[in-house]
């Protein structure tokens, strides 16, 4: 079975911080897909990024990076220079390249706020 | 460019009554379609998905269902709703294994 961890529930920074939240996950597929999704207040999900299992390489796109350690199961974001926009829940989610209908298993989420 | 349309935005409904939801992709063929639902401060839920006309898989035992009459048309439906039934419902496609992308969703609360 699949299982993906987020242990932060809720993350507060100042404006300016650098901010991690952490993603961890369960599976036995030896070729899987990782992702990151943002929900604003306004509800509808975005997607930020895809990485798949067999690229470990690390990845920046402006403000934002990601950390994918295949050794510890673990697919960080990091947020540099925060800003008030950034706040939202942000969700981690594991893909199967096996099941047919490619369902992502999705973390609990860390809803980020960012003061000014 | 792919758009994924859902409505209504908003909907309150009394317990017992009927529903229907609409979600419609549209710039894509034969999509994998998927619906949500997300209680208030919680986690995504997957409650149906699908891989082609007619073909619809139930994630969680409950009164609600799915339909699919037409590729890119997804429908959410019930005939009595329950007060659990109250959340954010999500709709979302995705091609080829890829990532999959979300509407922006109909709140339902059901009074």
């Amino acid at each position: 079975a699949q299982k993906v961890t987020q242990a932060q529930t809720e993350i507060s920074v100042v404006e300016k911080e650098d901010v991690t939240l952490d993603c961890v996950y369960e599976t036995r597929d030896t070729t899987y897909y990782l992702f990151w999704y943002k929900q604003p207040p306004s509800g509808e999900l975005v997607f930020l990024i895809r990485r798949n299992s067999f690229d470990e390489q690390n990845e920046i796109s402006g403000r934002y990076s990601w950390n994918f350690q295949k050794s510890t199961s673990s697919f960080n974001f990091t947020i540099t220079a925060s800003q008030v926009v950034d706040s939202a829940v942000y969700f981690c989610a594991l893909g199967s390249f096996l099941n047919a209908g490619n369902m992502l298993t999705f973390g609990g989420g860390t809803r980020l706020m960012v003061k000014p | 460019s792919q758009t994924i349309h859902q409505w209504p935005a908003t909907l309150v409904q009394p317990v017992g009554s009927p529903l229907s939801l609409e979600c419609t992709v549209e710039g894509t063929s034969n999509p994998n379609l998927y619906w949500y639902r997300q209680a208030a401060g919680r986690g995504l839920q997957l409650l149906f998905y699908s891989v082609g006309i007619g073909q619809i898989s139930s994630e969680v035992p409950q009164n609600l269902s799915a339909s699919r009459p037409q590729d890119r048309q997804f429908i959410l439906s019930s005939k009595k709703l329950l007060l659990s039934d109250s959340g954010f419902y999500l709709c979302a496609w995705s091609w080829q294994g890829h990532e999959q992308y979300f509407g922006p969703g109909t709140r339902l609360t059901v009074t």
